[in-house]
């Protein structure tokens, strides 16, 4: 069965740091897709950036990036140049077929 | 990106009673929903997957008599909660995608938050 795990409860992190979340994985599939998703506090779910399995180039998305071992089965995701707004609950996800998410990491960003 | 729209986004309802939980898909055609659970500053826990026109498929551990999924149309699933219990209380979030493949992207609703007083 695959399974998520997101060893952080909680970062912290000043306004214009960086800050890396780490997430490893367990799948037997070859084909599937890995995601990070943002919870604020109204709890509505945002898509923040994902990475094909078959890539190896690490995504990126504006202020977020992946770095993505498939070998060892990471996939953290760091965000540069932190800002208020990110404050929020991060999961990440694994979906090969359905999404499965990880427990989740807390993050602060501090002013 | 794609809308999906929840509702109740709230609802308060007296033990032993029955709550229907609804999930549109606004602007797209959802062949494929899920359920999730969500306890405070926890992880969404999938309940169940559902195709439209087909009976859903629960994980294990989850009561498929008490947690009735209906994903009658394209754009509609709903949930209902039947003979709820305080612990039951929870928040409930669906998600829509239009196909199955791995790569479709999976677009959430506001969730649910349901007491059981």
């Amino acid at each position: 069965a695959q399974t998520v795990t997101q060893s952080q409860p909680e970062m912290s992190v000043q306004e214009a740091e960086t800050v890396t979340l780490s997430c490893t994985y367990d799948t037997s599939e070859n084909n599937y897709y890995l995601f990070w998703y943002k919870q604020p506090p109204s709890r509505q779910m945002i898509l923040v950036i994902r990475q094909e399995a078959y890539k190896q180039q690490n995504a990126t998305e504006n202020r977020f990036s992946v770095n993505f071992q498939k070998a060892a089965k990471s996939f953290s995701l760091k965000i540069s140049d932190s800002q208020l707004g990110d404050t929020a609950m991060y999961f990440c996800a694994l979906n090969e077929g359905k999404l499965i998410f990880g427990q989740g990491t807390e993050l602060s960003v501090k002013p | 990106g794609a809308v999906v729209s929840q509702h109740p986004s709230r609802v308060i309802c007296k033990s032993g009673t029955s709550v229907k939980i609804e999930c549109r898909s606004l602007d797209f055609q959802a062949t494929t929903m899920f359920w999730y659970r969500q306890f405070p500053k926890k992880s969404l826990m999938l309940m169940a997957t559902s195709n439209e026109g087909s009976k859903a498929t629960y994980e294990q551990g989850v009561e498929k008599d008490k947690f009735l999924i209906n994903h009658a149309s394209l754009t509609l699933s709903t949930l209902t909660v039947t003979s709820a219990h305080p612990e039951d209380s929870s928040f409930y979030i669906c998600s829509a995608k239009q196909g199955a493949g791995v790569n479709t992207e999976a677009f959430f609703g506001q969730g649910t938050r349901l007491t059981v007083v």
